[in-house]
C-alpha cells in the first residue's frame, strides 16, 4: 500500500533555528498537508498545497512558515526561526480525491 | 472557523463492552471523514460519509451521518484492547482541507 514517508522522525534545535521538515507524498496524489498536534491535543491545520502553490493557510502558518514542492516529489515544510512554542509533532498529508488523508508518520520536532 | 465538537473527550470501557463517540457541527456539513489514531501513530482514514442518514458499516464499527448533516457518530461494538487509540471526526471543507475535531481517547480494560 503505497505510503507518505517524512524524515527526519524527530527534530531536535535550539530556540531561533531553522528546521526544515521533509516528506515524499503518495506519487499520484495532487493535494498536500501539513497538520501540527501538540502532545496530546488535536490535529491542527497548518497549509494546503496544489498546483504548486498555498491554496489555504491557517492563522499559525505565519511569515516563519514556508512550503516548497522543489522537484516535483519531495514537499518541505519549513520553520525560520523556531520558538519553543512550535515543538509539535508535524504530519504531512496527501490525498488525489475526496476519499481521505493518507498521513505520514510524522516528525517530532523539539525545541529547545 | 468551522469546528467539530466531539464527545466525550475520555471514554474507559471493559473489553466487550460497547463504545460510541459523538461529533456535531452548528452547521451543514458537506461530509465527515473518521480517524484513527493509536498511541503513539499517526491518523489513519477510516471512511467518509457523504449522504443524509448514511449508515456504514466495518466490522464492529457503523458509523452514521445524521439526518440533518449536522452530526455524526462512531459505534464499536465489543471493544477489544486493538481499539486503543484516539478516534477523530473532521469536516471536509475547500481544496479537500479537514478541521478535525478534538477527538475522543478510548481506553480498554482487558
Amino acid at each position: 500500500e503505497p505510503e507518505v514517508t517524512q524524515t527526519p522522525s524527530h527534530q531536535v534545535t535550539q530556540m531561533g533555528q531553522e528546521v526544515i521538515l521533509r516528506c515524499v507524498p503518495i506519487s499520484n496524489h495532487l493535494y498536500f498537508y501539513w497538520y501540527r498536534q501538540i502532545l496530546g491535543q488535536k490535529v491542527e491545520f497548518l497549509v494546503s498545497f496544489y498546483n504548486n502553490e498555498i491554496s489555504e493557510k491557517s492563522e499559525i502558518f505565519d511569515d516563519q512558515f514556508s512550503v516548497e514542492r522543489p522537484d516535483g516529489s519531495n514537499f518541505t515544510l519549513k520553520i525560520r526561526s523556531t520558538k519553543l512554542e512550535d515543538s509539535a509533532m508535524y504530519f504531512c498529508a496527501s490525498t488525489g480525491t475526496y476519499y481521505g488523508y493518507t498521513f505520514g508518520s510524522g516528525t517530532r520536532l523539539t525545541v529547545v | 472557523g468551522q469546528q467539530v465538537m466531539q464527545i466525550p473527550q475520555y471514554q474507559h470501557v471493559q473489553e466487550g463492552e460497547d463504545f460510541t463517540t459523538y461529533c456535531n457541527s452548528s452547521t451543514t456539513l458537506s461530509n465527515i471523514q473518521w480517524y484513527k489514531q493509536r498511541p503513539g501513530g499517526h491518523p489513519v482514514f477510516l471512511i467518509q460519509l457523504v449522504k443524509s442518514g448514511e449508515v456504514k458499516k466495518q466490522k464492529r464499527l457503523t458509523f452514521q451521518f445524521g439526518e440533518a448533516k449536522k452530526n455524526s457518530s462512531l459505534h464499536i461494538t465489543a471493544t477489544q484492547t486493538t481499539d486503543v487509540g484516539t478516534y477523530f471526526c473532521a469536516r471536509g471543507g475547500s481544496n479537500y482541507k479537514l478541521t478535525f475535531g478534538k477527538g475522543t481517547l478510548l481506553t480498554v480494560n482487558p
